[in-house]
């Protein structure tokens, strides 16, 4: 199983302040990885597909680079509403797993 | 509308069994891949099972195989997990999720359905 680590587990920002969360999976997955949003009793919200591509309706300000291993999901400027949890989700092999999530919280 | 809506979900003791429905609308569900996903009270995202649009292809975690049996019926637009032998660490939030294209990332979800068991 691709075991993916997320860092920090939590990260303390402002809004306005730029958010840069991390994904590291075990083995290489090359592009195969997704970024979710989820807030309080809400689903999961697809931000960013295949490392890179905004999913549809997502704002500018979320932008998601790597491959291989590494991964990172960048918010430029933080919003209110940004502050959420934040998974990766790695669908190489089966089964399809997903970090531990990175809660960003208001500082 | 884009629509996923689960129902099913409630409190069951421990070995028992339990239907998940996830009714599906605003897109053509009959060629999407269709998963199931769980978080358990506190934790992160699990999947679950996935199902293709013909029912040719079906996987589960680990955990639950040979427990769990996901199911379709196209012509009512509905998914379906059947879970039996049910396990207190079983209990979650279930979601359904569809796959973009492709076999891409879980773009649409539903709101989710709660299942608790215990004694």
């Amino acid at each position: 199983e691709i075991v993916l680590t997320q860092s920090p587990a939590t990260l303390s920002l402002s809004p306005g302040e730029r958010g840069t969360l991390s994904c590291r999976a075990s083995q290489n997955i090359n592009t195969a990885l997704a970024w979710y949003q989820q807030k309080p009793g809400q689903a999961p919200r697809l931000l960013i597909d295949v490392a890179s591509n905004r999913a549809t309706g997502i704002p500018a300000r979320f932008s998601g680079s790597g491959s291989g291993t590494d991964f990172t999901l960048t918010i430029s400027s933080l919003e209110p509403e940004d502050f959420a949890v934040y998974y990766c989700q790695q669908r190489s092999d089966w089964p399809i797993t997903f970090g531990q999530g990175t809660r960003l919280e208001i500082k | 509308e884009v629509q996923l809506l689960e129902s099913g979900g409630g409190l069951v003791q421990p070995g028992g069994s339990l239907r998940l429905s996830c009714a599906a609308s605003g897109f053509t569900f009959g060629i999407s891949v269709m998963n199931w996903v769980r978080q358990a009270p506190g934790k992160g995202l699990e999947w679950v099972s996935v199902i293709d649009g013909g029912s040719n292809y079906v996987n589960y975690v680990d955990s639950v195989k040979g427990r769990f049996t996901v199911s379709r019926d196209n012509s009512q637009n509905t998914l379906f997990l059947q879970m039996s032998s049910l396990r207190v660490e079983d209990t979650a939030v279930y979601y359904c999720a569809s796959r973009g294209p492709n076999w891409g990332a879980f773009d649409i979800w539903g709101q989710g359905t709660a299942v608790t068991v215990s004694s």
